[in-house]
């Protein structure tokens, strides 16, 4: 069975801070792992994927296949990154199961 | 691109009743998913549509049902609610139905059941 842990359900950093949210998981395959962000009153959307490389806003992620963790970076973090970030791992079939979210709030 | 539509936005039903939920893809995206998102919860897979064709069906009861049109739109339909149907239903499309694509996200439908 497919389970994403995301044990930080809140998160508060200064601004300029650096800035963590863990993210785990247990697949028995090989999914591919994603970083959705959902700001105030708009809707679900991507953040990164891990098949992408990419680094976007500022934020990475790395996937440690030992530890099974998919942990979502950025060195200094902005006001405008308050949000709630879920961790989701998609198998080949493209059906998402995500994590419980971490509200991300940076302070001023 | 308007993204992917659902309607209603909100409504509200009392126990018992049956309810529909409709969802538009982005044009192009021939793949449909339907998540329940309960407050203080990630969204939790109910189905997936793939030209028409059911791809899968997460951990819920037959209540629950969907189906997808030629249009590549599709509606959710649930039966019998009850209380703990109360949640946020969202809707996604994607390209393909597999090959880890993105998935794009409806604003969602806010269901109360009283």
């Amino acid at each position: 069975a497919q389970r994403v842990t995301q044990p930080e359900k809140l998160l508060s950093v200064f601004k300029g801070a650096p800035v963590e949210l863990k993210c785990n998981y247990s697949y028995s395959g090989s999914p591919e792992l994603f970083w959705y962000v959902q700001y105030s009153r708009q809707r679900l959307q991507l953040l990164l994927r891990h098949i992408s490389r990419e680094s976007i806003k500022g934020f990475t992620a790395d996937l440690n296949k030992g530890e099974t963790s998919f942990h979502l970076k950025k060195p200094f973090a902005q006001e405008e990154d308050s949000a709630m970030y879920y961790c989701a791992l998609s198998n080949t079939g493209n059906q998402f199961y995500f994590g419980t979210g971490t509200s991300l709030t940076v302070i001023p | 691109d308007a993204g992917v539509t659902q309607s209603p936005t909100h409504l509200i039903k009392t126990r018992g009743q049956q309810v529909t939920l409709r969802c538009s893809p982005i044009s192009g995206h021939k793949s449909v998913s339907w998540y329940q998102q309960v407050l203080g919860q990630g969204p939790q897979f109910i189905f997936q549509y793939y030209e028409k064709e059911e791809r899968g069906r997460g951990n819920f009861p037959d209540r629950f049902s969907a189906r997808q049109f030629p249009n590549y739109s599709s509606e959710l339909n649930v039966n019998a609610l009850l209380l703990g149907d109360s949640a946020l239903y969202l809707c996604a499309s994607s390209l393909e139905g597999g090959g880890y694509t993105e998935a794009f996200f409806g604003q969602g439908t806010r269901l109360t059941v009283v």
